[in-house]
């Protein structure tokens, strides 16, 4: 069993669309987090959810709008998509959030707007 | 505000060689620190972590790593690297919060 499954694992999309990525965990986590990593692998935390509340929300454009429908699920939706955008999207969840926490990492979703 | 730097964008040893990947760190409280690894079009995967317990600590892998306050560093070390070890590695830092911030990254090429 996968522990942290995203759905796309690829996504090719054209600008101005939007699109949706899912993210599901089966560990029992509370929290659960959206991290954007660039081309150059620089990986930067967007998101993060606890209990289904919000409570990282990084200088993220508004365009990016996160929901967590239940502990298990964290979605990401993105509007209007830039050229920017492109990027590898990682989910990853964690058991409380606090700083000594683990965090797992789903496989990813490359995302390539065109 | 916290803060990881990797030294070494790309790090290239033979087989059976030491790996020593460098991790230097900034935070105004006592942090906690990582190590994850990242193979080819996957996700990360935790080696090792720091969280104020034994200052040497060991990881998956035969990996290991030691934090020196004093040097403000967490260095990871492999005594000898295998061929499997050729990946993506990062140092990250955290808090008491929810947030992990990670460094550049460190891309381990293992020769034969």
């Amino acid at each position: 069993d996968t522990a942290v499954s995203q759905t796309p694992k690829y996504l090719v999309t054209q600008m101005g669309n939007d699109k949706s990525i899912k993210c599901e965990q089966n560990l029992g986590h509370d929290t659960m987090y959206w991290y954007k990593q660039d081309s150059k692998k620089f990986l930067k935390i967007m998101f993060s959810y606890n209990n289904k509340e919000l409570i990282i929300n990084e200088t993220v454009p508004n365009r990016f709008s996160p929901k967590s429908p239940d502990k298990a699920h964290l979605n990401l939706h993105i509007n209007s998509l830039e050229l920017g955008d492109s990027a590898v999207y990682f989910c990853a969840s964690s058991q409380t959030g606090t700083g000594t926490d683990t965090q797992y990492f789903g496989p990813g979703t490359r995302l390539t707007v065109l | 505000a916290q803060s990881v730097t990797q030294l070494g964008s790309h790090v290239s040893v033979s087989e059976g060689a030491l790996v020593l990947l460098r991790c230097n760190y900034s935070s105004s409280v006592p942090p906690y620190l990582f190590w994850y690894v990242q193979y080819p079009n996957q996700g990360l995967q935790l080696l090792l972590k720091y969280t104020s317990a034994a200052t040497l600590v060991k990881g998956i892998n035969g990996f290991e790593a030691e934090f020196k306050k004093s040097e403000t560093s967490f260095h990871l070390t492999k005594p000898s690297a295998h061929m499997s070890d050729a990946a993506e590695y990062f140092c990250a830092v955290s808090d008491s919060s929810y947030k992990l911030i990670f460094g550049s990254g460190t891309r381990l090429l293992v020769r034969p």
